[in-house]
């Protein structure tokens, strides 16, 4: 099946700083790509549709200027978390849109972010 | 309301047992309908589709009932290994680009 990586798997960062993490499509071109965010014991929910070469879509109460997403090819998404609080520590994950016929969504393997 | 609603159990049963989950959602025109899995502090994975027809995929078969805004899944002969959270996951409006909307998730421990 196709494969989604993600970069880093785990990040531990203190509060302040910013932290990147990417997600790549490996064998396929997904001109849409998903982050999500998952709260212990919560469930995976949307922050925002990444489409490749505009800019992203945030869900409400997001913060645009917080969670940065570049999308500038189709095989690369990033997310930046900017001026990361304990509140942001988090499970991230991305999913990519296969952009042929099936367009089914694959996911990245998550990545595990504690600001301390 | 929650778009998607799962019962979270935990479901704990023994190995061999059947068990069902449900999970409703409330927006009426959602367009596809999902399982997943998902092990502890994994991504999720697919488990299967789930067709108005009703469909299954070896032990485990899905219902929807889209006038009741309604999906399940049967799992036959638990296995140890089915110890998962499994999501209930619905196909937003095509605006959204198709991304999905999940459950909280139904928790399941088989036990021997």
């Amino acid at each position: 099946g196709a494969v989604v990586s993600q970069h880093p798997s785990r990040v531990i960062c203190k509060s302040g700083t910013s932290v990147k993490i990417e997600c790549r499509s490996l064998d396929f071109q997904a001109t849409t790509m998903f982050w999500y965010r998952q709260f212990p014991k919560k469930s995976l929910m949307l922050m925002a549709t990444s489409n490749e070469g505009s800019k992203a879509t945030y869900e409400q109460g997001v913060e645009k200027d917080k969670f940065l997403i570049n999308h500038a090819s189709l095989t690369l998404s990033t997310l930046t978390v900017t001026s990361a609080h304990p509140e942001d520590s988090s499970f991230y994950i991305c999913s990519a849109r296969d952009r042929g016929a099936s367009g089914e969504q694959y996911f990245g393997p998550g990545t595990r972010l504690t600001v301390t | 309301r929650k778009e998607v609603e799962q019962d979270p159990g935990p479901f704990n049963v023994p190995e061999g047992a059947t068990v069902a989950f449900n999970c409703t959602y409330s927006n009426s025109a959602s367009q596809s309908f999902f399982w997943y899995r998902q092990d502890c502090r994994k991504e999720p994975k697919l488990l299967m589709s789930v067709y108005s027809s009703g469909n299954e995929d070896g032990r485990f078969t899905a219902q929807l009932n889209r006038a009741s805004q309604y999906i399940s899944l049967l799992i036959r002969d638990s296995k140890l290994s089915d110890s998962a959270t499994y999501l209930c996951v619905v196909n937003n409006h095509p605006y959204r680009g198709y991304a999905l909307n999940f459950g909280k998730g139904t928790s399941l421990l088989v036990t021997p």
